[in-house]
């Protein structure tokens, strides 16, 4: 059974500090891991698309890279428009359907 | 353009009542989806629609849970006898096939007392 599990739960920076949120995964074989982030009262927006161990995505402040065990989304220099909690999920070859870790609430304090 | 739109927003309903819960899919997406996001937990899956059809009903939590398509375009998710427990968002997601990207809706948000 696929899992996935997110650290830290919670993550307090400061405007300007840069830092990394960690996403473990076990999959039979992967099909792609996603990015997602998630503002309160509001649907994930999709952020990023891994496939393959070694590629990295950016866009603007935020840097996704991919491991076979683990992703890392990077945040630089982040802004308080940045707090958001921030979900990984993963496909596998086998179905379509996303499986999600509990996230990442980032908050950038001004 | 538009995403995906679900209906309602915020739903509140007593205990053994049947509640019912709507999803537009952006225009062309075949593949749909629904989850559910639990105070506190990661998104669930529920079910996966290719056109009108239901090849994945594996995270449906009882049969109390049942979901249709129709057209190939809208879909309903009805809960019958609601339970205190089934209380959470609902989410609704589309993709232009299924191993695309899938894209998702602004949630139910579903309070059984």
């Amino acid at each position: 059974e696929d899992q996935v599990t997110q650290s830290p739960e919670a993550l307090r920076l400061q405007e300007g500090e840069s830092s990394s949120l960690n996403c473990s995964y076990t999959v039979s074989g992967l099909r792609g891991l996603f990015w997602y982030r998630q503002d309160p009262g509001k649907g994930p927006e999709f952020l990023f698309t891994l496939y393959s161990a070694g590629e990295e995505k950016e866009k603007e402040r935020l840097k996704a890279t991919l491991t076979k065990k683990e992703s890392f989304l990077h945040i630089t220099a982040p802004k308080p428009e940045d707090s958001a909690t921030y979900l990984c999920a993963v496909q596998d070859t086998g179905n379509e359907k996303l499986t999600f870790g509990t996230g990442t609430r980032l908050t950038i304090i001004p | 353009g538009a995403g995906v739109s679900q209906s309602p927003s915020n739903k509140v309903t007593e205990k053994g009542k049947d509640v019912e819960l709507r999803c537009d899919p952006i225009s062309g997406h075949t593949a749909l989806y629904w989850y559910r996001q639990s105070l506190g937990q990661g998104l669930e899956f529920l079910i996966y629609f290719q056109g009108n059809s239901a090849p994945d009903k594996s995270g449906l939590p009882s049969d109390r849970f049942s979901a249709e398509r129709t057209g190939g375009s809208v879909s309903t998710l009805t809960i019958q006898r609601t339970q205190q427990e089934d209380s959470a968002v609902y989410l609704c997601a589309s993709s232009s096939g299924g191993w695309e990207t899938q894209y998702f809706g602004p949630g139910t948000r579903l309070l059984v007392l």
